[in-house]
Formats: C-alpha cells, sequence, structure tokens
C-alpha cells in the first residue's frame, strides 16, 4: 500500500518503562489482527494475537488492547528491555480474505539503556 | 515442526545481472507462499504471492518475477537487476483457512545492486 514509501516513525523509551504502540487499521471487516516483531536484519516474528470478538489479550509482559468502535489497536510492552528494540507491525485481515494479510506501516521501538 | 528456508542471506549483484532467491517450506503441504520486499527504514510491500504451484498472483509491476515449481519452493527472479531492486526480501508462508492465520516469515536476503 501507500505506506511502504513512508519512513517508520519511532517510538523512544527509557529502559524499564512501559512502551505504548499503536496503529490504526483499515478495513471494518477485518476479524483477525497480529502483532510482529523484526530485529534488526531479521524477518518479522509473531508476537501475539487478537480475534475481533476479544477487546483485550495479554500474552508475557505484551498485551494487545483492540477498539473496533475507531479500528485501532494498541500493543503494550511492560518494563520495557533493550531486547525489544526492533520495529513492530500491526497486521490485520478479514474472514474473507484469510490469506493476504495487510500489514500496517510499522512502528521503530528504541530503548534507551 | 514447520520451517522455511531462504538463501542466499545476503547478495551483491552488479547492474544488469540476473536474480534467483530461493525459498523452500518444510513440514507441511500446500502452503500459501509470500514474497515481500522491504527498503531500508520502511514498510513491507507484497510483491508475489502464490497459492498453489504454477499460481502466481503479482501485486506491484516491477522488473520481478516469481515461479512455484513444486509445492514447497518459491523461487524470485529478475533477468537484470535495476538499482531500485536493491532491498530486503522476506519469503513467508502461512496454512490457507485454518485455524492460526498470519504469516510465518523466513530469515531474508539482503540484495545489494552496485
Amino acid at each position: 500500500g501507500e505506506s511502504v514509501g513512508l519512513h517508520l516513525p519511532t517510538l523512544s523509551v527509557q529502559e524499564g518503562d512501559n512502551s505504548i504502540i499503536n496503529c490504526a487499521y483499515s478495513n471494518s471487516a477485518s476479524d483477525y489482527f497480529i502483532w510482529y516483531k523484526q530485529e534488526s536484519g531479521k524477518g518479522p516474528q509473531f508476537i501475539i494475537d487478537i480475534r475481533s470478538n476479544m477487546d483485550k489479550r495479554q500474552g508475557q509482559r505484551v498485551t494487545v488492547l483492540l477498539n473496533k468502535t475507531v479500528k485501532h489497536l494498541s500493543l503494550q510492552i511492560a518494563a520495557t528491555q533493550p531486547g525489544d528494540s526492533a520495529v513492530y507491525f500491526c497486521a490485520e485481515m478479514a474472514k474473507t480474505s484469510y490469506d493476504k494479510v495487510i500489514f500496517g506501516p510499522g512502528t521503530s521501538l528504541s530503548v534507551i539503556p | 515442526s514447520q520451517t522455511i528456508h531462504q538463501w542466499p542471506a545476503t547478495l551483491v549483484q552488479p547492474v544488469g545481472s540476473p536474480l534467483s532467491l530461493e525459498c523452500t517450506v518444510e513440514g507441511t503441504s500446500n502452503p500459501n507462499l509470500y514474497w515481500y520486499r522491504q527498503a531500508a527504514g520502511r514498510g513491507l510491500q507484497l510483491l508475489f504471492y502464490s497459492v498453489g504451484i504454477g499460481q502466481i498472483s503479482s501485486e506491484v509491476p516491477q522488473n520481478l518475477s516469481a515461479s512455484r515449481p513444486q509445492d514447497r519452493q518459491f523461487i524470485l527472479s529478475s533477468k537484470k537487476l535495476l538499482l531500485s531492486d536493491s532491498g530486503f526480501y522476506l519469503c513467508a508462508w502461512s496454512v490457507p483457512r485454518r485455524g492460526r492465520y498470519g504469516y510465518t516469515f523466513g530469515s531474508g536476503t539482503r540484495l545489494t545492486v552496485v
């Protein structure tokens, strides 16, 4: 989409603080969402997912919040560590097209020691 | 368990030379396969995807082509590379119409065209 040509937005967080990464999704029909983490020079890796029948899901140090009313997704990372420095992508899928994932533009998280 | 292999990890090629990047998946049958490109500091751009042998869908017009000669093999090619083809190329697979969705990505190939 259009976002692939834009520089990634960046977020700088002090080590130990909580991080919040936001994502606005585009398709009202999307009913499944994933957050990916991409470390430098590597492929994106699955972090956590959430279905549209939920508004919150928690993992280890991560929480995903879904607000379908405003089509907004967020990833919260508790007690951010240097190893959390990476680019984070949200992804959305609709029941009619689970074979094609729509990725958000990504956010670069930088953790300050 | 399912794994995805992508090679080479890095590649430096002169302008006008051909390209062949290979991706193979193990541990699953009839996966959907994808090629993405990522420019430095940018997002993920879908180039091609395939839902079966010989079935290729192109998302953007470009200097590249893709082929799927076998069920678990996906190849990205170019006859003549351009400087603008430089980037980080990612292969991914997904299991269609089943349980958990989304992609599993390979480790990527860093292509520099000089």
